[in-house]
């Protein structure tokens, strides 16, 4: 399994574009780079996945570059609710995942 | 359409006590996973099954847990002889197929005591 590094936290304000990126050097060629959403006493939340280039959906974008090395999670104009752990998780979709520390975005008025 | 559901949402044993937990993926979803995070750390895989077989067990701890799946549909986990550093969340995922997102329940808090 590619073993992923991101920063532990972020703070941002309401309104705000939150960038995370999520560092993975030794993705394999058929891994997919998935982003969850966990809020506390709740199971991790889907966010995004991609393979590579750009990929949006209606709450965020995930760029990946053309090494896929890394992966950016972008969430547009943030709001209190989204204050939550954020993992950045790689591997075949339908295997296991491995879970880092995660990132504690605090979304602050 | 329902979710992945676990039950229960919390339980409190002693330690050598049994306990059994329950994950019912969403319907018609083939591929079922088992997490755990204990003590504060990271979210750690258990194993995964493809309908009724165990496709990966690597990340079972020990012959003290034992699941199973009966049918491809909902799955048991159960913990015998509970041990306190067994105290944790477990968490259920489900997927349908090759390149399908896991969709996540909301845990199962398990304290020993």
């Amino acid at each position: 399994l590619a073993k992923t590094t991101q920063p532990i936290s972020m703070d941002s304000y309401e309104g705000q574009e939150v960038n995370i990126t999520c560092s993975h050097n030794n993705i394999a060629t058929n891994d997919y780079i998935t982003w969850y959403q966990q809020f506390p006493s709740q199971g991790p939340r889907f966010i995004i996945q991609g393979y590579k280039t750009k990929v949006t959906n209606e709450v965020a974008s995930l760029f990946i570059p053309a090494d896929r090395k890394s992966s950016t999670l972008s969430l547009p104009r943030v709001s209190l609710s989204d204050t939550a752990v954020y993992y950045c998780l790689v591997g075949e979709s339908w295997g296991k995942f491995q879970f880092g520390a995660g990132t504690q975005v605090v979304v602050t008025p | 359409e329902a979710g992945v559901t676990q039950f229960p949402s919390h339980s409190v044993i002693e330690k050598g006590q049994t306990v059994t937990l329950r994950c019912d993926p969403i319907s018609g979803h083939d591929n079922l996973y088992w997490y755990r995070r204990v003590m504060g750390k990271e979210i750690k895989f258990l194993l995964h099954f493809v309908k009724e077989s165990k496709q990966d067990e690597s990340g079972m701890p020990n012959n003290r847990f034992l699941a199973e799946r009966t049918g491809g549909t909902y799955s048991t986990l159960k913990v015998q002889p509970a041990e306190l550093e067994d105290s944790g969340v477990y968490f259920c995922a489900s997927s349908q197929g090759a390149h399908s997102i896991q969709y996540f329940g909301a845990g199962t808090r398990l304290s020993v005591l």
